[in-house]
């Protein structure tokens, strides 16, 4: 079975710009979150889509936001990128059975830096 | 809120030998999974090994194992025989288990420790 997709898995933006972040989860799991890395902060939480329904955000600004297709593809978007956004963006899935959360699997993340 | 803690922000083994590394945390859920994720240099962060907190068994996946003392909130890793390929940042994790639990469908990591392989 094919890992978690993301693509690209490099970008170079500007201060003002915006992107947008593509992440494939594991064919079969409806979830998918996001998370952000920086030497820094370390590994933060974003965001979480299931069913195309965001059910949980973390503290970020309105800037980022995201949205789930159908096909539990997921899309992660920022707007009005700043020097503090250079990050490494990791997308996991994961199943939920049951009503149990299952393990989050992560993918290759994508690795923006903003001048 | 919960809160995940590694106290050693680097480790060192020498091949073949083995290490331990340390994690706390802090919840006051009874039902939540624990992870251990290896992220070496660069490359793709991989799921090392799962603890689910009502079993008691500690969890065993070849040369790594983990001790899980759930009264004191504390979960190490254990790498048996240490390999090169060993070499990474090791981040220890917590998950709610419950989809009940709406706010908590988040990873909780800490901040990783850096293990150092030396041949």
């Amino acid at each position: 079975k094919a890992g978690v997709t993301q693509t690209p898995r490099y970008l170079i933006k500007t201060r003002g710009q915006q992107v947008t972040l593509s992440c494939s989860p594991i064919s079969g799991h409806r979830s998918v979150s996001w998370y952000q890395q920086t030497p820094g902060q370390g590994l933060q939480f974003l965001f979480e889509y299931f069913s195309e329904t965001q059910r949980n955000k973390g503290n970020f600004p309105g800037r980022f936001s995201g949205r789930q297709f159908s096909n539990s593809r997921s899309e992660m978007n920022v707007s009005t990128l700043e020097l503090g956004d250079s990050a490494l963006y990791l997308c996991a899935s994961s199943l939920t059975t049951g009503g149990r959360l299952e393990t989050q699997y992560f993918g290759p993340g994508t690795r923006l830096l903003v001048l | 809120a919960q809160t995940v803690t590694q106290s050693q922000p680097e480790m060192s083994v020498q091949e073949a030998e083995t290490v331990t590394l340390s994690c706390t945390y802090d919840t006051s859920e009874s039902d939540y999974y624990l992870f251990w994720y290896k992220q070496p240099p660069s490359r793709q962060m991989i799921l090392v090994i799962r603890q689910e907190a009502y079993k008691q068994q500690n969890a065993t996946e070849n040369r790594f194992s983990v001790n899980f003392q759930k009264a004191a909130k504390s979960f190490s890793l254990k790498i048996s025989d240490s390999q090169l390929g060993d070499a990474a940042m090791y981040f220890c994790a917590y998950r709610s288990a419950s989809v009940s639990r709406g706010s908590n469908y988040k990873l909780t990591f800490g901040k990783g420790t850096l293990l150092t392989v030396n041949p």
